[in-house]
């Protein structure tokens, strides 16, 4: 049962700490994306990559965040230093480019970050 | 305006009944378009994705493409108490309403 995977699930920090976020994509699968979902915002785009190398990463706050995918099988999100305002679910999906070049994508299950 | 708009319900409907989502985008070169369902607390789910004007049926759910009237639709007929839920539209760029919520009462 191919699924995303995400670790930590849950992760509670306090204000100006660094937080870690891991991905594990669907083998096969050669775009990985990174979401954030808040009840104000919505789900929102961070930042994507395909074949490891990173596409659009325009939805990020690029002064305390940062995306990488170290190999195919590792994606990481990083926030440094956090605030309470970075507090929402964090997802990540997966998918190949198919028809009119789009995307389905797979969600992992999430990390919800709370910062206080 | 958003890019993609969805009304955000709630909306109630009774078990047996048709559902209806709609959605309404504004980037006339729109191309493909995704529906996601999301139960609380957990992830979106792909239920359908339509790429060309008209309707396609997977099931008991319809979705409808008007790219003139730039407009997105699903149906879900013979609607259950499990298909309460969030049901969120996309667009091919990953531009995501904000998600419609469904309440199939028995």
């Amino acid at each position: 049962d191919a699924r995303v995977t995400q670790t930590p699930r849950h992760k509670v920090t306090e204000m100006g700490q660094e937080v870690t976020m891991r991905c594990q994509p669907i083998l096969g699968h050669n775009t990985v994306f990174w979401y954030r979902q808040t009840m104000m915002q919505g789900l929102e785009l961070l930042a994507y990559f395909r074949n490891r190398a990173p596409l659009d990463d325009s939805g990020m706050p690029k002064d305390r965040f940062s995306a990488e995918m170290p190999d195919a099988t590792l994606a990481t999100l990083k926030i440094q230093p956090s605030e309470p305002r970075d507090s929402a679910v964090y997802f990540c999906a997966s998918g190949s480019v198919g028809i009119a070049g789009a995307y389905e994508q797979y969600f992992g299950p999430g990390t919800r970050l709370t910062v206080t | 305006q958003k890019e993609v708009e969805q009304n955000s319900g709630p909306l109630s409907v009774p078990e047996g009944a048709i559902a209806s989502l709609n959605c309404t985008y504004s980037d006339r070169g729109s191309q493909s378009f995704f529906w996601y369902r999301q139960y609380s607390g957990k992830s979106p789910e792909l239920i359908m994705s339509i790429y060309s004007n008209g309707d396609k049926e997977d099931g008991r759910f319809t979705a409808q493409l008007n790219k003139a009237s730039q407009y997105v639709s699903l149906l879900i007929r013979d609607s259950q108490p499990s298909d309460s839920a969030t049901y969120l539209c996309a667009r091919g760029d990953m531009r995501f309403g904000a998600g419609t919520r469904l309440t199939v009462k028995p």
